[in-house]
């Protein structure tokens, strides 16, 4: 079945840099990535997805990169913000079901 | 407001004391899941359901029951809880219909703790 791996499992960053989260997924059949942010106390929110057929998406300040050869995808996110500071999770279709494999998740801390 | 409520939001019981976390979406999907979260080891999938009275297995299925009655509720049941299912567990639903789209929405967890 699919398998997620997702590195770092914690980032630190200064206020204003870029952070990437890198994924990789092992079976070729999968057709979407979400990526998530969990905020402290909450669930998990979709934030950006991506499908096979593109290579890039962006949405303001967060873009995902999708390689279907070497099979990774990842999120990138510019000007970070205090507020950025969450656990952020990746994800990929699996299974005849459609069920989401996720990854381990990557906890990021914005320092002000 | 379109939303996923589970109750109860935490939850600290003993070894052995049947429990029921109820979990409902108000948005007619037809996709309903339970996951647990654990340090360092991610969401995993407990159970899930494709429809009513369809049911299956996901990851981590031991010491679990689930049951989908009305297309709304998916409760998850601890016939005999036990410490290592302390976690926290969200429950999340989306659609299936074509055009529906992946998006899966999910609740704001619940917290239970058994001694």
């Amino acid at each position: 079945g699919e398998n997620v791996e997702q590195h770092p499992s914690t980032l630190s960053v200064q206020e204003g840099d870029s952070a990437v989260i890198k994924c990789t997924y092992s079976d070729s059949a999968s057709n979407y990535f979400p990526w998530y942010k969990q905020e402290l106390g909450k669930g998990p929110q979709l934030i950006i997805d991506i499908r096979s057929n593109v290579g890039e998406k962006k949405d303001q300040r967060i873009a995902v990169t999708l390689n279907k050869t070497a099979k990774h995808f990842s999120l990138h996110i510019t000007e970070t913000q205090p507020e950025d500071s969450a656990v952020y999770f990746c994800a990929a279709i699996g299974g005849s079901q459609g069920n989401l494999i996720f990854g381990k998740g990557t906890k990021l801390s914005v320092k002000p | 407001e379109a939303q996923v409520t589970q109750n109860p939001r935490y939850l600290i019981t003993v070894t052995g004391k049947k429990l029921t976390v109820t979990c409902s979406q108000n948005m007619n999907h037809e996709y309903m899941s339970w996951y647990r979260q654990d340090p360092g080891l991610g969401l995993r999938q407990i159970y899930y359901s494709m429809n009513v009275e369809v049911t299956d297995k996901g990851d981590v299925p031991e010491g679990y029951k689930v049951s989908r009655k009305e297309k709304r509720n998916f409760p998850l049941i601890l016939e005999s809880p036990s410490p290592n299912q302390t976690s926290l567990y969200f429950c999340a639903s989306r659609g299936v219909r074509t055009g529906a789209g992946y998006e899966q929405f999910f609740g704001p967890g619940t917290r239970l703790t058994v001694l």
